[in-house]
């Protein structure tokens, strides 16, 4: 099975920050990769898929890059509504997995 | 307006069993598979089982492998999850969601969720 490993856990940044999160696949998923973010109690949103695709109506200051086993979502300047948990997700055949989530804090 | 609406969360026994539903609205739900995917307190997120848009293909993660059944009923716009032999472990939010081939096989549409709690 694909593992996804995310880095780093938590995050603690400020209004107008440039924020990266990475996620490492542990074989190569082309780019068979997407990005939620999920908020407390309310379900994950699509926010990139593809690797680098924005999902329609998610802000341009978030962004993917990344092929094989290294991707990244960075969002350009950090607003007040970014704050949140982040989770990377592979497909592959019919199978999902997720990375264990990236929780973005207020410093 | 796209929706999914799960149901039929609760607390149950260990070894007890529960049957989720997720009623769809606002798209042609029998053009696409459909996923469950799960969040014990606290953790992250799990996928749970997926199931084909005819129901012709039907995968399970192995935690729940033999546990579970997936189905749909395309003339009822609905989708379940038969939860048997339920332990400790499967606590969590149960969420139901649309597979897009459009977005790469991503999840593009979420329900609310529904809670099961397993315990004696």
């Amino acid at each position: 099975d694909i593992q996804m490993t995310q880095s780093p856990s938590t995050l603690s940044a400020s209004v107008g920050d440039r924020v990266t999160i990475t996620c490492r696949a542990s074989q190569s998923i082309s780019s068979w990769l997407a990005w939620y973010q999920q908020k407390p109690g309310k379900a994950p949103k699509l926010l990139i898929y593809k690797a680098s695709s924005l999902e329609s109506g998610v802000p341009s200051r978030f962004s993917g890059s990344g092929s094989g086993t290294e991707f990244t979502l960075t969002i350009s300047s950090l607003q007040p509504d970014d704050f949140a948990t982040y989770y990377c997700q592979q497909y592959n055949s019919y199978l999902w997995t997720f990375g264990q989530g990236t929780k973005v804090e207020i410093k | 307006e796209v929706q999914l609406v799960e149901s039929g969360g609760g607390l149950v026994k260990p070894g007890g069993s529960l049957r989720l539903s997720c009623a769809a609205s606002g798209f042609t739900f029998s053009s696409y598979s459909m996923n469950w995917v799960r969040q014990a307190p606290g953790k992250g997120l799990e996928w749970v089982s997926s199931i084909s848009s005819s129901s012709s293909y039907i995968y399970y993660a192995d935690s729940v492998k033999g546990r579970f059944t997936i189905s749909r009923d395309n003339a009822k716009n609905s989708l379940y999850l038969q939860m048997n032999s339920l332990r400790a472990e499967d606590t969590a939010v149960y969420y139901c969601a649309r597979v897009n081939v459009v977005v790469f096989y991503g999840m593009d549409v979420w329900g609310q969720g529904t809670t099961v709690t397993v315990s004696s």
